[in-house]
């Protein structure tokens, strides 16, 4: 059974506080890692895709890396906008209808 | 691009009736498209994996008559929540997967479920 856990559970940084978050996996040989932000109240949205391990994807503040067991999303000099539950999912090669599992999140809180 | 959409966003029900969701794919088709359900605090659990044209797939412990998915179209999937009861009240979100394209799934925004 696929299986990702996400820690911590919550994390509060000051603005300007760099920091990561880990996701760490085990499936049953992996096609994709996905991260995903999701505001209160709302669906998530999606963020990063990666594939293999060595991989990395940036965008703004944000960099997503993988391994084969683990990938971590830093978060660099945050701002109170990227406050949010940032989620990690894991779809297992094979899946043919292209499931998705997913951690618990994280929550993140940036204090300004 | 890539954009979701769930119809309603809130929904107030009395317990016993029932309750219709729509997940439109605005700007792309969808072969596929999932059911999720969220409690508070808690993350995403899969409830099922609509397929157009064919019958839904449904995770283990989702009574299926209870939530009926219909995929009638390449940008429209249903979810009908039956005879509703207060354990039902959640927030369910649909997400779809580009034809043709990567691996990710983009989510509509939600619609939040009550049932009195």
């Amino acid at each position: 059974e696929d299986q990702v856990t996400q820690s911590p559970e919550a994390l509060r940084l000051q603005e300007g506080e760099s920091s990561s978050l880990n996701c760490s996996y085990t499936v049953s040989g992996l096609r994709g890692l996905f991260w995903y932000r999701q505001d209160p109240g709302k669906g998530p949205e999606f963020l990063f895709t990666l594939y293999s391990a060595g991989e990395e994807k940036e965008k703004e503040r944000l960099k997503a890396t993988l391994t084969k067991k683990e990938s971590f999303l830093h978060i660099t000099a945050p701002k109170p906008e990227d406050s949010a539950t940032y989620l990690c999912a894991v779809q297992a090669r094979g899946a043919g209808s292209y499931q998705l599992t997913f951690g618990k999140g994280t929550k993140l809180s940036v204090i300004p | 691009g890539a954009v979701v959409s769930q119809h309603p966003s809130r929904v107030i029900c009395k317990s016993g009736t029932s309750v219709k969701i729509e997940c439109r794919s605005l700007d792309f088709q969808a072969t596929t498209m999932f059911w999720y359900r969220q409690f508070p605090k808690q993350s995403l659990m899969l409830m099922a994996t609509s397929n157009e044209g064919s019958k839904a797939t449904y995770e283990q412990g989702v009574e299926k008559d209870k939530f009926l998915i219909n995929h009638a179209s390449l940008t429209l999937s249903t979810l009908t929540v039956t005879s509703a009861h207060p354990e039902d009240s959640s927030f369910y979100i649909c997400s779809a997967r580009v034809d043709g394209e990567g691996h990710e799934q983009y989510f509509g925004p939600g619609t939040r479920l009550t049932v009195t």
